[in-house]
């Protein structure tokens, strides 16, 4: 799988939008670009995912770079309850595992 | 089921016993994954199954690591000779197919405890 570089924290205050970048400089051609999240001990949680185009869903919303070599997902109104980890993964193409790296720590503050 | 389901949700177990955990994954889903997370680090890859053939167990740390899905559905896994690094939470994963747009559902996770 493509090696993901995330920040290790970031802080984003209640109702802001937070925009966690990822860079996946060594991402192929075929590869996604899915983002998960872990809130305190529960089990990972699917956002959202990509391949070319930007993407948006009920959580969230995907840029993925022209070049695609690097992604940010944004929470556009950020609530206390998405203080979690989050999780920027390349899935490689055979479609088996996720290869979690160590994810940045996002927390919303009041 | 509603969603991925794992049993027990706590496990203590004493160093050299075998410890078995169960994940029960939502229903008609043929891909089924397991992961091992150590506190404060993401999940770590173990194996996976698609129905009851296993392509990938190349994550599993040792030869007392094992997994079964024998009918396709439910699957174990089982660790023989516990020992103390063995301590973390499982997590079972489970995806309609194993492709690489299909989104893993997790389940709660079982936490083993080695002493």
């Amino acid at each position: 799988d493509a090696k993901t570089t995330q920040p290790p924290s970031m802080d984003c205050a209640e109702g802001r939008a937070a925009n966690l970048p990822c860079n996946h400089s060594t991402i192929s051609g075929n590869e996604y670009v899915y983002w998960y999240r872990q809130i305190h001990s529960q089990g990972p949680q699917y956002i959202i995912h990509g391949l070319k185009n930007n993407e948006t869903n009920e959580m969230a919303s995907l840029i993925i770079t022209e070049d695609r070599k690097s992604s940010t997902l944004i929470l556009p109104h950020a609530t206390l309850r998405d203080t979690a980890v989050y999780y920027c993964i390349v899935r490689e193409t055979s479609g088996s595992r996720l290869t979690f790296g160590e994810g940045t720590q996002l927390t919303v503050n009041p | 089921g509603a969603g991925v389901s794992q049993s027990p949700r706590y496990k203590v177990t004493k160093r050299g016993q075998d410890v078995t955990l169960r994940c029960d994954p939502i229903s008609s889903h043929a891909t089924l994954y397991w992961y091992q997370q150590a506190l404060g680090q993401g999940p770590e890859f173990l194996t996976y199954f698609n129905y009851e053939a296993q392509p990938d167990k190349s994550g599993l740390p040792s030869d007392r690591f094992s997994a079964e899905r024998p009918e396709g559905s439910i699957s174990t896994l089982t660790i023989q000779r516990t020992e103390q690094r063995d301590s973390a939470m499982y997590r079972c994963a489970s995806s309609p197919q194993a492709k690489p747009q299909e989104t893993q559902y997790f389940g709660p996770g079982t936490r083993l405890l080695v002493l």
